[in-house]
């Protein structure tokens, strides 16, 4: 049963830093890429990041490039959001997401995690 | 980007009903779309994707009665007789080329 498991949310001031972590079982995590959507309170999904399976590729929405940072340890089964110079409107709901395929491009997201509250306020 | 736009924000039925959610794209994207579901205070969840003549992609475990059909820039999501475990928050997702990978605003099936 694949299981993903995110962890390190928080409340934290505006321009502090957080990471999240997702910890990954039940599948081959470093055949996968992975992704990380978040929703903020009351509202829609939103992309934040993707990486492929090998952690060389990755990407990220407008709203967080050059402040967060994807990441991941194929031999920990994990995966990492640094999270920089937050603001109040990265204020959400952070899920995990396993990709169908390797490469973060041209995927749909199969499973989910529960999801990680960040607030920053 | 692409942006995905959804309808109706809202629809109200009955259980055993017919449910039909729109999705529109600002540009064509093939048969690159998700959908997913969201039950209140539950992560979201991958129903079906990828629309093409010979079906589309329903994902383990979703019954037969969730069906998606369309191309290019309009698509449908069809749930043919409503259970009581249908009411929730349904988002389309392009998947198209590259990202950012862009959701629509969701509609909710309520009775």
């Amino acid at each position: 049963e694949v299981q993903l498991m995110e962890s390190g949310g928080g409340l934290v001031q505006p321009g502090e830093s957080l990471r999240l972590s997702c910890a990954a079982s039940g599948f081959a995590f470093s055949s996968y890429a992975m992704t990380w959507v978040r929703q903020a309170p009351g509202k829609g999904l939103e992309w934040v990041s993707g990486i492929s399976d090998s952690g060389g590729s990755t990407y990220y929405a407008d709203s967080v490039k050059g402040r967060f940072t994807v990441s991941r340890d194929n031999s920990k089964n994990t995966l990492y959001l640094q999270m920089n110079s937050l603001r109040a409107e990265d204020t959400a709901v952070y899920y995990c997401a396993k990709d169908s395929g390797k490469i973060a491009l041209r995927e749909v997201f199969d499973f989910w995690g529960q999801g990680a509250l960040v607030t920053v306020s | 980007e692409i942006v995905m736009t959804q309808s109706p924000a809202t629809l109200s039925v009955s259980p055993g009903e017919r449910a039909t959610l729109s999705c529109r794209a600002s540009q064509s994207i093939a048969t690159n779309v998700a959908w997913y579901q969201q039950r209140p205070g539950q992560a979201p969840r991958l129903l079906i994707y990828g629309a093409s003549a010979t079906g589309s992609n329903r994902a383990t475990g979703v019954p037969a009665r969730f069906s998606f059909s369309g191309s290019g820039t309009e698509f449908t999501l069809t749930i043919s007789s409503l259970q009581s475990e249908d009411f929730a928050v349904y988002y389309c997702q392009h998947y198209y080329n590259f990202p950012p990978w862009t959701f629509g605003q969701g509609t909710k099936v309520e009775f």
